[in-house]
């Protein structure tokens, strides 16, 4: 079975600063994907930044940046330039690599602070 | 597009009730999953379909079932509701097409409460 752990239940960071958001995950597959969801009040899943786990560069997109040890099993994410509509749950997902169970961790709630 | 739609967003249910959750999606997807998501959890998957016809168990299937007879409808139904399903459910799909590089879309959510 796959499990994915989000350590930090709950963060805060103050508006503009640089912020890192920590999971773990524990596997035997060779081939699967990672991802970052955020979830703000609206309830709504939110795609934030993706990472193919053969691929040894660490995605970013904009803002959010991954690093990714995969020796470790370690996949988290930084976020600069933290800003107040940054504030939501944070999702880290494992997907395996047929594509059709995803797997997702705990959260971490992340207040940002003007 | 409609994207996915979820009917109802709320709904109160007596222990032993029967109810279906809606799911619907007009982007022609094939992979469709409910999902439900309590308190300090993250989501958990429950059922999904890869097409029509097909469906298969997530993590936590005991208590749901699902059917797939359209590509657009992926209904959930509780049989005998109980107090432990009282939850936030999420209905996602995606194409197949892409593998990995398909973006997920949810709906909005169902919140469920079982007396």
């Amino acid at each position: 079975a796959q499990t994915v752990t989000q350590s930090q239940p709950e963060m805060s960071v103050q508006e503009a600063e640089t912020v890192t958001l920590s999971c773990t995950y524990d596997t035997s597959e060779s081939n699967y994907y990672l991802f970052w969801y955020k979830q703000p009040p609206s309830r709504q899943m939110i795609l934030v930044i993706r990472q193919e786990a053969y691929k040894q560069q660490n995605a970013t997109e904009n803002r959010f940046s991954v690093n990714f040890q995969k020796a470790a099993k370690s996949f988290s994410l930084k976020i600069s330039d933290s800003q107040l509509g940054d504030t939501a749950m944070y999702f880290c997902a494992f997907m395996k690599g047929n594509f059709n169970k995803f797997y997702f961790g705990s959260g971490t709630k992340l207040n940002v602070k003007p | 597009n409609a994207g996915v739609t979820q009917t109802p967003k709320f709904q109160v249910l007596k222990t032993g009730q029967s109810m279906t959750l809606q799911c619907a999606q007009d982007m022609n997807h094939e992979y469709m999953s409910w999902y439900r998501q309590d308190p300090g959890m993250g989501l958990r998957l429950i059922h999904y379909s890869v097409g029509a016809g097909i469906t298969d168990q997530g993590e936590v299937p005991n208590g749901y079932n699902v059917s797939r007879s359209t590509t657009e409808d992926f209904p959930l139904r509780l049989l005998s509701a109980a107090p432990s399903q009282t939850s936030v459910y999420f209905c996602a799909s995606r194409p197949l097409a892409g593998g990995f590089l398909e973006t997920q879309y949810f709906g909005p959510g169902t919140r469920l409460l079982v007396l």
